[in-house]
């Protein structure tokens, strides 16, 4: 079992649309989560992080974390073609700054 | 303007040729990371530097050294590259939690893209 799996995708949406992105680990230890974003050809740059249960939103980005079922989810509301990119989960424990990736959810946004 | 910089960006070398790919950060960071990205299995951790002269082994560090003689910087070394180690490579620094940081995410280097012929 991989310690960060994610839905590949493509998730294809129409612009204006909402954008569902999930994600579940297998270390029920693990206490910070992440999302980043990916361009093609680019390094991941950082767009959200929760570390307690419930939702957590930043502009047009929302986190939510349910760490009973282990999984965190990102929505993206309005979604634009600039959001076209592959999203990355990662997940670590508090006392480890290991960051363990999954595989990203690519994303395309249709105008 | 706070980055990590890696070099080079793209390298072709053959087989068995020695390379050393580095990694620059400025923002004082304590922990650095050295990952590799391959299509269908994400990023993978090699080697970790929780400061200067601690370093450990990641997920997969078979191939590769690292060291960490001083705090800005982080080079990964291949002393014998094979084909299996064609890739896209990414160094990550991020501050410490001793350091009073509020979290923890990486800030990433703009990637090395290495093919082993």
């Amino acid at each position: 079992q991989k310690e960060v799996e994610q839905n590949s995708g493509p998730l294809s949406v129409p612009e204006g649309a909402i954008a569902s992105l999930n994600c579940t680990y297998s270390d029920r230890g693990s206490q910070s989560f992440f999302w980043y974003r990916q361009y093609s050809g680019k390094s991941p740059e950082l767009i959200m992080f929760i570390y307690s249960n419930g939702d957590k939103e930043d502009g047009r980005f929302t986190a939510q974390l349910n760490k009973a079922s282990q999984y965190v989810s990102l929505l993206i509301r309005d979604s634009q073609p600039s959001d076209s990119a592959t999203y990355l989960c990662a997940v670590s424990r508090s006392n480890d700054y290991k960051l363990s990736f999954g595989a990203g959810t690519t994303v395309t946004v249709r105008a | 303007e706070a980055q990590v910089t890696q070099n080079p960006r793209y390298l072709i070398t053959v087989t068995g040729k020695k390379l050393t790919v580095t990694c620059s950060q400025n923002m004082n960071h304590e922990y650095m990371s050295w990952y590799r990205q391959d299509p269908g299995l994400g990023l993978r951790q090699i080697y970790y530097s929780m400061n200067v002269e601690v370093t450990d082994k990641g997920d997969v560090p078979e191939g590769y050294k690292v060291s960490r003689k001083e705090k800005r910087n982080f080079p990964l070394i291949l002393e014998s590259p094979s084909p299996n180690q064609t890739s896209l490579y990414f160094c990550a620094s991020s501050l410490s939690k001793e350091a009073g940081a509020s979290y923890y995410g990486y800030t990433f280097g703009s990637g090395t893209r290495l093919t082993v012929v």
